[in-house]
């Protein structure tokens, strides 16, 4: 079965700080990878996604991440951040070549940015 | 705005009474899911429906059912609600069937208190 874990469930950091929340997964198959974020009272949005190719990919917002295959890792990093980035961050996967398109998440990573 | 509607956005019940959550779709997209958002245990996906006409569980379905009322709209009823229940929900839909390479667009959530 698939799982994923995300190690830090909260952090906190300056403004300007570099900022690395990592993500592992569990799955013996391809997988598609994802980071959602949720801005305070909103709605999941996605940040961004890896389906295959470059294995570093760019998100929204300054964000990128990159997926190393021989640790099962998508960990998220953005080099600065800012006050407006406080949110809570959920790495998620799902089977590639799935019928279903079910996303298993993890538990969430809490971050606060203090200006 | 094109998205996922979820009505209500808030809703309080007491133990043992009934409800529908209700969630509709304008994006024509095959698949809906429901999940429930618990503090450090992140989404855990309740029921999907992979295409009209069709439901499956997910990872916690006990104590609700779904139905696909069509294309659109994906409702999820707890009949008997019970304190363990209290959660956030979100229903999430995807453009198609298959392969599992898409990413999810959320709903805003509906805030359930059972008491």
């Amino acid at each position: 079965a698939q799982s994923v874990s995300q190690h830090n469930h909260h952090v906190i950091l300056s403004e300007a700080a570099s900022l690395e929340l990592g993500c592992n997964y569990s799955y013996g198959g391809t997988v598609n990878l994802f980071w959602y974020v949720q801005y305070p009272g909103q709605h999941l949005q996605l940040l961004l996604k890896y389906f295959s190719g470059d294995p570093l990919v760019k998100g929204i917002k300054g964000f990128e991440a990159e997926f190393i295959k021989s640790k099962f890792s998508f960990n998220l990093r953005k080099p600065s951040v800012q006050w407006s980035d406080t949110a809570e961050y959920f790495c998620a996967v799902n089977a590639r070549g799935g019928a279903t398109n079910k996303l298993i998440f993890g538990t969430g990573t809490l971050l606060a940015v203090q200006p | 705005n094109a998205g996922v509607t979820q009505t209500p956005k808030f809703q309080v019940l007491k133990t043992g009474q009934s409800m529908t959550l209700q969630c509709a779709q304008d994006m024509n997209h095959n698949s809906m899911y429901w999940y429930r958002q618990d503090p450090g245990m992140g989404l855990r996906l309740i029921y999907y429906s992979a295409s009209e006409g069709t439901t499956d569980k997910g990872e916690v379905p006990n104590g609700y059912n779904v139905s696909r009322l069509n294309k659109r709209e994906f409702s999820l009823r707890l009949e008997s609600a019970a304190p363990s229940q209290t959660s956030v929900y979100f229903c999430a839909s995807t453009p198609r069937r298959g392969p599992g390479d898409q990413p999810q667009h959320f709903g805003d959530g509906t805030r359930l208190s059972i008491l």
